[in-house]
Order: structure tokens, then sequence, then C-alpha cells
């Protein structure tokens, strides 16, 4: 099945530091969407991604849909202990019966004070 | 504030009884899912619904089972709980077309 590759797959940073992830696919989506997971919690929607070449911002957190449709990226600058979570892309799979998000394997984020 | 609700949060049982996750939400969303999500932190779909009576099989094969008599209700069921039941279970819901999933907070399974 169509599958995310997100990554990386950890990341151990310094309070402050900037932050990079990002998510790639073989297909085209026309929609990707970014989610955090804080600890114990389930997964909440931060950003939607609709238009190709779009740059979208939500406070200290950007990301940006790929002009190929098939990838994004998401960046959080000067981060806080409270980015700490596991972040996950997703697009919404038009094809086959489901109709449903497919969601990458996701990014986890430790932040050392 | 909440409007998708799993109880319990965490459960801890014994192996081969039978048990059920409950999950409603307050936001009219025709689409329900179940995911199952190990340690290893990826989501996999196990269930889902597009509406009253309807349920599919998700991604992932599982053994427990679910119903959909009432939109606001979408609970799972595990008739015989075994070891390799022990997971974190999450349930979702959304609009019908929407992309926006709203999760509740997950019910932490361990089977003893």
């Amino acid at each position: 099945g169509q599958q995310l590759n997100q990554s990386p797959q950890s990341m151990f940073i310094q309070e402050g530091e900037d932050v990079s992830m990002n998510c790639t696919s073989s297909s085209i989506f026309n929609t990707w969407l970014w989610y955090k997971q804080d600890p114990g919690e389930g997964p909440v929607l931060l950003i939607a991604l609709y238009k190709a070449g779009e740059l979208t911002s939500n406070g200290r957190l950007t990301a940006q849909f790929g002009i190929t449709r098939k990838d994004s990226f998401l960046n959080i600058s000067a981060s806080i202990p409270s980015d700490v979570g596991i972040y996950f892309c997703a697009v919404m799979n038009y094809g086959g019966s489901q109709g449903n998000l497919i969601f990458g394997k996701g990014t986890k984020l430790s932040v050392k004070p | 504030e909440a409007d998708i609700y799993q109880t319990p949060r965490y459960l801890v049982i014994g192996t081969g009884k039978k048990i059920t996750l409950e999950c409603s939400q307050t936001m009219g969303h025709d689409k329900m899912y179940w995911y199952q999500q190990d340690p290893g932190m990826e989501l996999h779909l196990i269930h889902y619904s597009y509406g009253v009576n309807s349920t599919e099989k998700g991604d992932l094969s599982s053994e427990s089972t679910v119903s959909r008599i009432r939109t606001e209700h979408f609970p799972l069921t595990l008739e015989s709980a075994r070891p390799s039941h022990t997971s974190q279970y999450l349930c979702a819901s959304s609009e019908r077309g929407g992309f926006g999933y709203t999760f509740g907070s997950g019910t932490r399974l361990t089977v003893v």
C-alpha cells in the first residue's frame, strides 16, 4: 500500500534550537497534514496544507507543501521543552476504498533543557 | 476540552477476559476510527466506520470487533484478551470527507 517516509525517526536537541523534519511519498497527494502527539495523549492537528507550494505558520511552527505534491516539511523554531512529543505527517488516501488518512511513522522529538 | 472520550484510560486485565473499550464523541461526526499504537510509535488503523451500522476492517488485522449502533458511540471489544493485545488503543472521529481527525486520549491496555 501507499506509504509515507518520515525522517528523522527521532531527534534529541537542546532547548532553543531549531528543528526540521520531513515527509515524502512516491505518490502525489493534494492535502498534507501535520499532527503532534504529546506523551500519554492522542495526536492533535497542528497544520493542514491544501495547495502545492503553500507555506503555513502556526506560532513557532512552519510547514510547507512541496511543489511536486510528494513531500512536506515541518520546522519548529526556538524549541522549548513542551515541544517534546511525536510528530506525524499524514495525507488523505482518496485512492482505494477507504478515503482515510495515511500516517507517517512519526518523528520523536526530545528537548533537553 | 475533549470532544471525544475514551474509557478507561488504563486497563490491566488477565488473559482470557472479555473487555470493551469505550469511545464516544459529541461532535456529530459520521466517521470514526480505532488505531493501535505500540511503543514503536506507528499508528495502525484496525477499524473504521462511515456511520451508523457501518463497520470496516482497517489496514492491520485485529482480533477485536467493533459496533456502531449510535453515531456518537464506537466501542471496541476483545472477546478473549491475550498478552499480544497489550498496546495503546486510540479512537478518532472526523466529518465525512474531512481531514481533521479528532483523537481521544487513548486506552493503554496491558494483558497479563
